[in-house]
């Protein structure tokens, strides 16, 4: 049972190059989320889908594009990288048949944009 | 709006002291609390949780949390510091509102001193 696998795990870009980070679960959790970190401020949630075909912006969406076509994958597009989207990204899911309502992450893609 | 509030972005103790890592929230829906560990390099592993059971929480690692509704706080604490307890503390909040909703605070690093 693999989890949350986010790949991949290191990533150099240069400005306006477009990527695509992935994050794949095997849980069947309905609900998966991406959040980017950066010093001092936490996890940001950029978008979150609550089932397949289902998306919806977080607290800082803008330069990010999400789609949920499978209950399994939920990729991040990055359509023009820039500096300000230097991050360490995390995967999230959880569902509701756990009564604490937990998530599990992924283990993070650390992306650099020069 | 919901957030959560990290009293202190560096704590530093001295190995065998008492850890004590502050987290306050803002909640108008009742919330389910975190607190999630993450080591150098490494993705977020949950310490422990708050589900509305029992307001004293005992996580892994010996660490354990006291939800005080009064208080809006969720503080983390650690009778003795061990040096592997060197690591970045973020608590989080979590909520249903349309969809659900993980927020987090900006994170306290604790440094252990010899």
């Amino acid at each position: 049972n693999a989890g949350v696998t986010q790949t991949p795990k290191f990533q150099v870009l240069k400005t306006g190059q477009s990527m695509t980070l992935q994050c794949a679960q095997d849980m069947n959790h309905e609900y998966m989320s991406w959040y980017r970190q950066d010093p001092g401020m936490g996890l940001r949630l950029i978008h979150y889908s609550v089932g397949a075909g289902i998306t919806d912006q977080g607290e800082v969406p803008n330069g990010y594009n999400v789609s949920r076509s499978t209950t399994e994958d939920f990729p991040l597009r990055l359509l023009s990288a820039a500096p300000s989207q230097t991050s360490v990204y995390f995967c999230a899911t959880y569902t509701r048949d756990n009564p604490a309502y937990g998530y599990t992450f992924g283990s993070g893609t650390r992306l650099t944009v020069v | 709006a919901q957030s959560v509030t990290q009293l202190g972005s560096h704590v530093s103790v001295s190995e065998g002291a008492l850890v004590l890592l502050r987290c306050n929230y803002s909640s108008s829906v009742p919330p389910y609390l975190f607190w999630y560990v993450q080591y150098p390099n490494q993705g977020l592993q949950l310490l422990l949780k708050y589900t509305s059971a029992a307001t004293l929480v005992k996580g892994i690692n010996g660490f354990e949390a006291e939800f005080k509704k009064s208080e809006t706080s969720f503080h983390l604490t650690k009778p003795s510091a061990h040096m592997s307890d060197a690591a970045e503390y973020f608590c989080a909040v979590s909520f249903f509102q349309g969809a659900q909703k993980l927020v987090f605070g900006q994170g306290t690093r604790l440094t252990i001193n010899p």
